[in-house]
């Protein structure tokens, strides 16, 4: 079990770009989430995977940004034509299927529109 | 529904005691409770699931009151190593998973 592990780990972009960030998750966890966390605030939940389907999308997420996780593994999420508010931490979490089921955090990727 | 958490921030000598509660207005399921550094990922610290459960490992312990949908996450004699910031998230019936607004606790020597 070597965690959660996101890549990168930081990214600078400029307005307009499109950006995307990979999530390897525990292995034998069946469930993927994705969160966005902005300074002094908690992870704000964006969408989440069981297996390879995705089960559930915040609605606060714009048209721009898209998940896949095609083999119920790896999950990428991709930011087109990111926005300077887009600028944030991004966490992904996994977990065994079930409530109550702890998640475990990657150490997120540091986004940074200019 | 984000769940409501107090205070929002505290300030603590080494050895002292504080207590910080998470309360939803909807019926909870579940708690979690984190602890973030800053620059770094939520740690899990521990799960609640029935009513009037209470869990605990160390000096860290929490309660869950069910029927005040709350939870209170009580840390004892305080190490320096506590200090960070401290995120319940909850679980109601049939909604996802959501993350408080987080406390922050300092620990001073």
């Amino acid at each position: 079990d070597t965690g959660v592990s996101q890549d990168p780990r930081h990214k600078i972009t400029k307005r307009g770009q499109n950006v995307t960030f990979r999530c390897d998750p525990i292995s034998e966890h069946n469930r993927l989430y994705w969160y966005r966390q902005t300074l002094g605030q908690g992870p704000e939940f964006l969408t989440y995977f069981q297996n390879e389907a995705q089960l559930e999308k915040s609605r606060l997420l714009s048209d721009r940004f898209s998940a896949e996780r095609p083999k119920g593994s790896f999950s990428t999420l991709e930011i087109q034509r990111t926005e300077q508010g887009d600028s944030a931490m991004y966490l992904c979490a996994s977990s065994r299927t079930g409530t109550a089921e702890t998640q475990y955090f990657g150490p997120g990727t540091r986004l940074l529109v200019l | 529904q984000q769940p409501v958490q107090s205070p929002q921030a505290v300030i603590l000598r080494e050895g002292e005691d504080a207590v910080i509660n998470c309360s939803s207005s909807k019926a909870l399921y579940s708690v979690h409770w984190y602890r973030q550094k800053h620059g770094e990922a939520p740690i899990f610290l521990m799960i609640l699931l029935k009513g009037g459960e209470q869990k605990g490992h160390d000096k860290i312990s929490a309660s869950f009151n069910e029927k005040k949908q709350q939870s209170s996450l009580y840390l004892t004699a305080s190490q320096l190593s506590y200090s960070g910031t401290y995120f319940c998230g909850t679980e109601n019936y049939g909604q996802n998973f959501v993350f408080g607004p987080g406390t922050r606790l300092s620990v001073l020597p």
